[in-house]
């Protein structure tokens, strides 16, 4: 039972290039998370999926996109990175009352 | 304007000395207030959820408390493996979705 894992761990992406950011949960939650998370700023939620099919924005979803492809997995694309992206992302999965977070992806966009 | 404020930013312990941290809020439709600690170069791990005012929940030495404008997490004779950041997030009703808003956290350091 891995839990929720991401991929990658690491990543340095120059000024306008995409990524995209996996992420997959085996604990058959409906729901799953995107949150980055910047010092002094706390945890701030990008985007979620309350099940499989439906996504919605969080507190801030601009320069971001998501897919929901299965119950399991719940990608983040980053289609032309900016520098105010370098952070460290977080998914998570849960029944909304609890959040389990994966590892996280440290990102510099430079 | 929803708020969540953790206070102190940093807290400092000897290895056996009782302390607490504070979580505040001002929010309107509070559903409930998690806990979680961070250890540096991790993901938030899930430690308490507290659903209404006067509700406590206990694990082994971390005591959460819930008022109607604050929680607690009670930390009795700490250990240094305690040492991390722990933060805390309310779960809202918002425009008809759930908004879950997190504070920046406490940095807690136990010494030896």
């Amino acid at each position: 039972n891995a839990g929720v894992t991401q991929t990658p761990k690491f990543q340095v992406l120059k000024t306008g290039q995409s990524m995209t950011l996996q992420c997959a949960q085996d604990m058959n939650h409906n729901s799953m998370y995107w949150y980055r998370q910047d010092p002094g700023m706390g945890l701030r939620l990008i985007y979620y999926s309350a099940s499989e099919g439906t996504t919605d924005k969080g507190e801030v979803p601009n320069g971001y996109n998501v897919s929901r492809l299965n119950k399991r997995e719940f990608s983040l694309r980053l289609e032309s990175a900016a520098p105010s992206q370098t952070s460290v992302y977080f998914c998570a999965s849960g029944t909304g009352f609890e959040q389990y977070f994966g590892p996280g992806t440290r990102l510099t966009v430079t | 304007e929803d708020q969540v404020t953790q206070s102190p930013e940093a807290l400092r312990l000897q290895e056996g000395e009782s302390s607490s941290l504070n979580c505040s809020y001002t929010v309107s439709g509070l559903r409930g207030l998690f806990w979680y600690r961070q250890d540096p170069g991790k993901g938030p791990e899930f430690l308490f959820t507290l659903y209404s005012a006067g509700e406590e929940k206990e694990k082994e030495r971390l005591k959460a408390t819930l008022t109607k404008k604050e929680s607690f997490l009670h930390i009795t004779a700490p250990k240094p493996e305690d040492s991390a950041t722990y933060l805390c997030a309310v779960l809202l009703n918002s425009g008809g979705y759930q908004k879950v808003t997190f504070g920046t956290g406490t940095k807690l350091q136990v010494i030896p």
